[in-house]
């Protein structure tokens, strides 16, 4: 069974501060790994997915992430969080781009 | 632009009647769309995989009497909840796998808050 766990339900960082989001996954075999952000009002954008190749991602909007297999994580970074990275984050894990199991989310306030 | 469009986005219904969420991908056939469901802080899960004029696949636990989905083109999907009863209360996202710039990609709607009385 595929499963994720997004260890902080809320995280509030400063304009201009770096931001890091936790993602723990279990999967049996090698897997699809994916962030997704959703705006209010908006859908669910896809920022980044590693499968294979280099460990460290790079996405959309300055974000990356870095696959750590012995660790079974793929946390979320950007260097300096700007107010329009307000939103919602959710790290998702699968057999494929399709299929995918998703965490409960982190909500992300960026304070001024 | 979006790519998929949800409708509606919130809807408050009365306990016993019936709800329908459409799904539909704009400009782009999709042959598979998916449904997930969110409670709230937990995860979002997929209840099914609608594929375009043939029956959809239920997940494990997901009632398929209860969450009737139906496919009948390539740009709309939808899924009705019947009988609708306060634990049905919850948010609902659909997805479409379409083929954008020569890739196949996963585009979401915005989801619909459903909430039942």
């Amino acid at each position: 069974a595929q499963s994720v766990t997004q260890p902080d339900i809320h995280i509030t960082v400063s304009e201009g501060a770096s931001l890091e989001l936790r993602c723990n996954y279990s999967y049996g075999a090698t897997p699809y790994l994916f962030w997704y952000v959703q705006s209010p009002g908006q859908g669910l954008q896809l920022l980044l997915k590693y499968f294979s190749g280099d460990t460290l991602v790079q996405g959309i909007k300055g974000f990356e992430a870095e696959f750590k297999r012995s660790q079974s994580s793929f946390n979320l970074r950007k260097p300096s969080v700007h107010w329009s990275d307000a939103a919602e984050y959710f790290c998702a894990v699968g057999p494929n781009d399709y299929k995918l199991s998703f965490g409960a989310g982190t909500t992300v306030t960026v304070r001024a | 632009g979006a790519v998929v469009s949800q409708h509606p986005s919130r809807v408050i219904c009365k306990s016993g009647t019936s709800v329908k969420i459409e799904c539909r991908s704009l400009d782009f056939q999709a042959t598979t769309m998916f449904w997930y469901r969110q409670f709230p802080k937990k995860s979002l899960m997929l209840m099914a995989t609608s594929n375009e004029g043939s029956k959809a696949t239920y997940e494990q636990g997901v009632e398929k009497d209860k969450f009737l989905i139906n496919h009948a083109s390539l740009t709309l999907s939808t899924l009705t909840v019947t009988s609708a009863h306060p634990e049905d209360s919850s948010f609902y996202i659909c997805s479409a796998r379409v083929f954008w710039t020569g890739v196949e990609k996963l585009f979401f709607g915005s989801g619909t808050q459903l909430s039942v009385l």
